[in-house]
């Protein structure tokens, strides 16, 4: 089974810190993203990554940034943490980004407030 | 992107099967259907997809119909355990081709003793 860890399953962090949210996966999956989700919301795209290095902005990247060093590391990064960037932050990866092989595991979800 | 629709709410009885509809009328030819499911506070956790062809597997049936505008993910044996909310996605060929998945409100079964 695949499994997808993220380093935190609540966070408290203060308003201006800089945060770090790391996920791990053990599958050798090519892409990995990273979504928030809000009560009305939805599920919505932050980055993504389809290689190490590679990154590429989802819908919403204001206020974060991301790091791939290794193919099974990706992490989050709020350089400033801000009271709106309270949410659940889920980390998923899968094979491929598309087609047969594109379903997406996630990992347990991050809940981060910040005060 | 194809959008879908569910029926907000069902309830199942434990031990029974448990059929899940959903609507997606403009799906496209090479788009697939994705289920997932939600447990309360944890991450969406993947079921099945399917492209055409009725899928199987160890949790769950798909039967898509011949149209594709329609499909049913069917629990054969419902538990309390699988009392979640139930999303039916198409995926998103942006083109970028992010493959992000868009969670719409989904249906919330709810498996009763």
């Amino acid at each position: 089974d695949v499994k997808v860890t993220q380093s935190s399953r609540y966070l408290v962090k203060r308003t201006g810190e800089k945060v770090f949210l790391e996920c791990v996966q053990d599958m050798d999956h090519e892409n990995m993203f990273w979504y928030r989700q809000d009560p009305g919301l939805g599920l919505r795209l932050i980055y993504f990554s389809y290689d190490v290095k590679m990154k590429e902005k989802g819908d919403i990247p204001e206020g974060y940034s991301v790091s791939r060093e290794k193919k099974e590391r990706f992490s989050l990064i709020l350089e400033s943490a801000s009271t709106n960037q309270t949410s659940m932050y889920l980390c998923a990866s899968s094979l491929t980004a598309s087609g047969s092989r594109g379903e997406q595991f996630f990992g347990p979800g991050t809940r981060l407030t910040v005060l | 992107d194809a959008k879908t629709t569910q029926p907000t709410s069902m309830d199942c009885a434990e031990g029974r099967a448990a059929n899940l509809p959903c609507n997606h009328s403009t799906i496209s030819g090479n788009e697939y259907v994705y289920w997932y499911r939600q447990i309360h506070s944890q991450g969406p956790q993947y079921i099945i997809h399917g492209l055409k062809n009725n899928e199987t597997n160890e949790m769950a049936s798909l039967i898509i119909t011949e149209d594709r505008k329609s499909s049913t993910l069917i629990l054969p044996h419902a538990t309390l355990r699988d009392t979640a909310v139930y999303y039916c996605i198409v995926r998103a060929y942006g083109s970028s081709n992010t493959g992000k998945l868009i969670f719409g409100q989904g249906t919330t079964l709810q498996v009763k003793p």
